[in-house]
């Protein structure tokens, strides 16, 4: 069956630095989401992505966050400067049938 | 907003036995969907079951079923014939539905309940 993928599963960085998190949504899922789970608490949305753009972000979408989809089948979150705060789970998800589907998750340590 | 309430930090059960999460939900939209989240230790997060407001039936997925009460604002999770592997975090989440966009928008989760199967 198919499945959302994520790499890497974990990324250390230092502090200011730019992560960059990837995503392969399921093939044919149309709508992209990323959302976040610090350690201990609940899942947060970031932003969802429809045809090549933006359809809604949070407030902690702030400037330092951008998100893209490169080809066909990445979808991609870029951190540009890294903050203590940003440590967390990261998830991608993709939409079926009305159904969110998740990845196993990118585990961001910044130092 | 939208705001969904897990009244149940942790649980535990014996194996076998029957256990029921708890969920409640605030909203002013009549039309939106409703799901089940599971998080084992991995923390990947895994759909357990889907839930329509606009169906009376509930949702039923194997082990898995939920009692919607949809006048109450409530949604729990029951589990029978609990397992080992049903130990984990289970997460409540709302979707409001949007007319005409497939239903596709964003997830708003609770806070969680710890699960934990005991043999």
């Amino acid at each position: 069956e198919p499945e959302v993928t994520q790499t890497p599963s974990h990324q250390v960085t230092q502090m200011g630095q730019e992560v960059i998190l990837r995503c392969v949504p399921i093939s044919n899922h149309l709508y992209f989401y990323w959302y976040r789970q610090i350690l201990g608490q609940k899942v947060e949305f970031l932003v969802s992505f429809y045809n090549n753009e933006i359809s809604e972000k949070s407030e902690i979408f702030d400037d330092q966050f951008s998100v893209e989809r490169p080809d066909g089948s990445n979808f991609t979150l870029k951190i540009r400067s890294t903050k203590l705060e940003d440590s967390a789970m990261y998830f991608c998800a993709s939409t079926r049938d009305y159904s969110q589907y998740f990845g196993p998750g990118t585990r961001l340590t910044v130092l | 907003a939208q705001t969904v309430t897990q009244s149940q930090p942790e649980m535990s059960v014996q194996e076998a036995e029957t256990v029921t999460l708890s969920c409640t939900y605030d909203t002013s939209e009549n039309n939106y969907y409703l799901f089940w989240y599971k998080q084992p230790p991995s923390r990947q997060m895994i759909l357990v079951i889907r839930q329509e407001a606009y169906k009376q039936q509930n949702a039923t997925e194997n082990r898995f079923s939920v009692n919607f009460q949809k006048a109450a604002k409530s949604f729990s999770l029951k589990i029978s014939d609990s397992q080992l592997g049903d130990t984990a975090m289970y997460f409540c989440a709302f979707m409001k539905a949007i007319p005409f966009s497939g239903g596709y928008n964003k997830l708003i989760f609770g806070a969680g309940t710890r699960l934990a199967v005991h043999p």
